[in-house]
């Protein structure tokens, strides 16, 4: 079975421009959560999407946002670039039957260098 | 913040067994213990989580003490590809909580 895919897995833009990130999850996996990690802050958690709708947020401004379509696939999005937004941007995905724990498995990442 | 302390880093002879500790002292009933591990800035990889009994699979086996406040990742013979930071994480058993990461393990895999 496929893994959690992420595109692009590179980016360089510019402070002040918009950037749109996409994550397709694993087969069947219904939710996705999204972190973004820096070397000062570490792996933090932005938000998740299951079943279109937002689920749970992190400490992040309103210029961080995301949305899911019904195959599951999400994005994200970040207005207004600023210069510590240069992270390693990652997404997760998993099955949320809600029956007990529930597995996250993690996509390769999209670095992005804000210029 | 992370509800774990982990050691800040860790050597290992390949080959040999990697035994990583993970303190939790505050952890509740209803919370598992998991571990994930990131080699040089790629995803995070899930390794393995449990509640209370021990736990094996083909990755790794997951000791945890019978109060719950401790436990520890075991590697049985670690290889060079092993090299990486593991995160241990607790994290309640119920919906989809998001996973909080503290600083992790850095182990390193010495031929």
């Amino acid at each position: 079975k496929a893994g959690v895919t992420q595109t692009p897995r590179y980016l360089i833009k510019t402070r002040g421009q918009q950037v749109t990130l996409s994550c397709s999850p694993i087969s069947g996996h219904r939710s996705v959560s999204w972190y973004q990690q820096t070397p000062g802050q570490g792996l933090q958690f932005l938000f998740e999407y299951f079943s279109e709708t937002q689920r749970n947020k992190g400490n992040f401004p309103g210029r961080f946002s995301g949305r899911q379509f019904s195959n599951s696939r999400s994005e994200m999005n970040v207005s207004t670039l600023e210069l510590g937004d240069s992270a390693l941007y990652l997404c997760a995905s998993s099955l949320r039957v809600g029956l007990g724990t529930d597995t996250q498995y993690f996509g390769p990442g999209t670095r992005l260098t804000v210029l | 913040d992370a509800k774990t302390t982990q050691p800040p880093s860790m050597d290992c002879a390949e080959g040999r067994a990697a035994n990583l500790p993970c303190n939790h002292s505050t952890i509740s009933g209803n919370e598992y213990v998991y571990w994930y591990r990131q080699i040089h800035s790629q995803g995070p990889q899930y390794i393995i989580h449990g509640l209370k009994n021990n736990e094996t699979n083909e990755m790794a086996s997951l000791i945890i003490t019978e109060d719950r406040k401790s436990s520890t990742l075991i590697l049985p013979h670690a290889t060079l590809r092993d090299t990486a930071v593991y995160y241990c994480i607790v994290r309640v058993g119920s919906g989809n909580t998001p996973l909080v990461f503290g600083k992790g393990t850095r182990l390193s895999v010495i031929a």
